[in-house]
């Protein structure tokens, strides 16, 4: 399968513990991008990368979260001391170069759910 | 007010009914304009593009009217696979990040 892919799926944690989710993009997309969707609402945008650098961030990314894409390859998202708040879908998305960020090739999701 | 409005759903129709999606958008800006479709539990996945001329593909039919910042989703002779969450999604000019309304969910009964 050559899409985006995300790990783990789902997340069960209990409030102020940590937890880290990794997005592997369709290999060559160099843009990735961090999206949350809560039931009933559309994914909202988190943070993206170009490559190695991380452009843009959302005000809803608050200190607690972090996200890395060190080689320009594979992203982590880091959520440090969870809230019950923080449960949600979060969802990954890739687009390559040419695209321009307009057509966005999302990954399965890893649901965390904080007890 | 939102940056991307969409109906609120849900959308019960009959297989074979038309049905229409509207979306209102807030910032003048924007320039690319998309449907998503969403399947229960699944992620989104771009259903078509809106062009300022309109377009067509198969049974879906979008619009964008810019002075009014409405786009709408025309779906002919709706089959039950057209069962989904209908997501209006909107890109403005220099950012590659995309605005997602709510969306509307689409049930297609037999």
């Amino acid at each position: 399968d050559t899409g985006v892919s995300q790990d783990p799926r789902h997340k069960i944690t209990k409030r102020g513990q940590n937890v880290t989710f990794r997005c592997d993009p369709i290999s060559e997309h160099n843009r990735l991008y961090w999206y949350r969707q809560t039931l009933g609402q559309g994914p909202e945008f988190l943070t993206y990368f170009q490559n190695e650098a991380q452009l843009e961030k959302s005000r809803l990314l608050s200190d607690r979260f972090s996200a890395e894409r060190p080689k320009g390859s594979f992203s982590t998202l880091e959520i440090q001391r969870t809230e019950q708040g923080d449960s949600a879908m979060y969802l990954c998305a890739s687009s390559p170069r040419t695209s321009g960020g307009n057509e966005q090739f999302f990954g399965p999701g890893t649901r965390l759910t904080v007890l | 007010r939102k940056e991307v409005e969409q109906d609120p759903g849900p959308f019960n129709v009959p297989e074979g009914a038309t049905v229409a999606f509207n979306c209102t958008y807030s910032n003048s800006a924007s320039q690319s304009f998309f449907w998503y479709r969403q399947d229960c539990r699944k992620e989104p996945k771009l259903l078509m593009s809106v062009y300022s001329s309109g377009n067509e593909d198969g049974r879906f039919t979008a619009q964008l009217n810019r002075a009014s910042q409405y786009i709408s989703l025309l779906i002919r002779d709706s089959k039950l696979s057209d069962s989904a969450t209908y997501l209006c999604v909107v890109n403005l000019s220099g950012y590659s990040t995309l605005t997602f309304g709510k969306g509307t969910m689409l049930l297609v009964s037999p």
